[in-house]
């Protein structure tokens, strides 16, 4: 089974630094993909960014970066320069490819991270 | 661009009471899922479907069923709603059961159960 660990249940930043955000995850697939999305508090899910278990580069999406650290099983979120509207609840989740091909491309979320952003 | 379609935004049910939580996509995705979110939490997989007519389990299913007569459609039904089951409710979509690719989802369901 597949384990997802967000141990931050909430962080503050001040406007226009960094933060990162953790996450680990446990699994026995060699063959796995991460995600990190963004629930602000209209409630709908906004998909950051993905790094695929292979991925021998860290994934980058404009001011998201994902510090993949494979030995560690971990897949930290780094916001650079934070804007208000990063406060909201960010969820980390994993796919797997089992070797029986019955995962069937189910998500698996963590509990989540609050973010809040000072100005 | 619809995208994953969910109606309705907001239910209140009473306790014993039945209601259907429905979900539409356009993008011709075989894989679909119902998520459930409770207060503070992540999201916990209750049903999902590999493609018409094909469903499965997920983590939390008890007192819930689903259908899947078409590739868009894929509806949730709760039978003799109970006060567990208010959560706010997400149906999502894939175009592949692999790794790469995200879960397309709704803007969810609110449902509470009094």
């Amino acid at each position: 089974a597949q384990k997802i660990t967000q141990t931050q249940p909430g962080m503050f930043v001040q406007e226009k630094e960094a933060v990162t955000l953790d996450c680990t995850y446990d699994t026995s697939d060699q063959s796995y993909g991460l995600f990190w999305y963004k629930q602000p508090s209209s409630g709908e899910m906004i998909f950051l960014i993905y790094q695929g278990s292979y991925d021998e580069q860290n994934a980058t999406e404009g001011r998201y970066s994902l510090n993949f650290q494979k030995a560690r099983k971990s897949a930290n979120l780094v916001i650079s320069a934070s804007q208000l509207g990063d406060s909201a609840m960010y969820f980390c989740a994993m796919r797997v490819l089992n070797a029986g091909g019955t995962s069937y491309g189910k998500l698996t979320f963590g509990q989540g991270t609050i973010l809040t952003v000072h100005p | 661009n619809a995208g994953v379609t969910q109606t309705p935004k907001f239910r209140i049910l009473k306790i014993g009471q039945s209601m259907t939580l429905q979900c539409t996509q356009d993008m011709n995705h075989n894989y679909m899922y119902w998520y459930r979110q409770d207060p503070g939490m992540g999201l916990k997989l209750i049903y999902y479907s590999v493609g018409a007519g094909i469903t499965d389990k997920g983590e939390v299913p008890n007192g819930y069923n689903v259908s899947r007569s078409t590739t868009e459609d894929f509806p949730l039904r709760l039978e003799l709603a109970a006060p567990s089951q208010t959560s706010v409710y997400f149906c999502a979509s894939s175009i592949t059961s692999g790794v790469t690719g995200e879960l397309f989802f709704g803007e969810g369901s609110r449902l509470t159960v009094l």
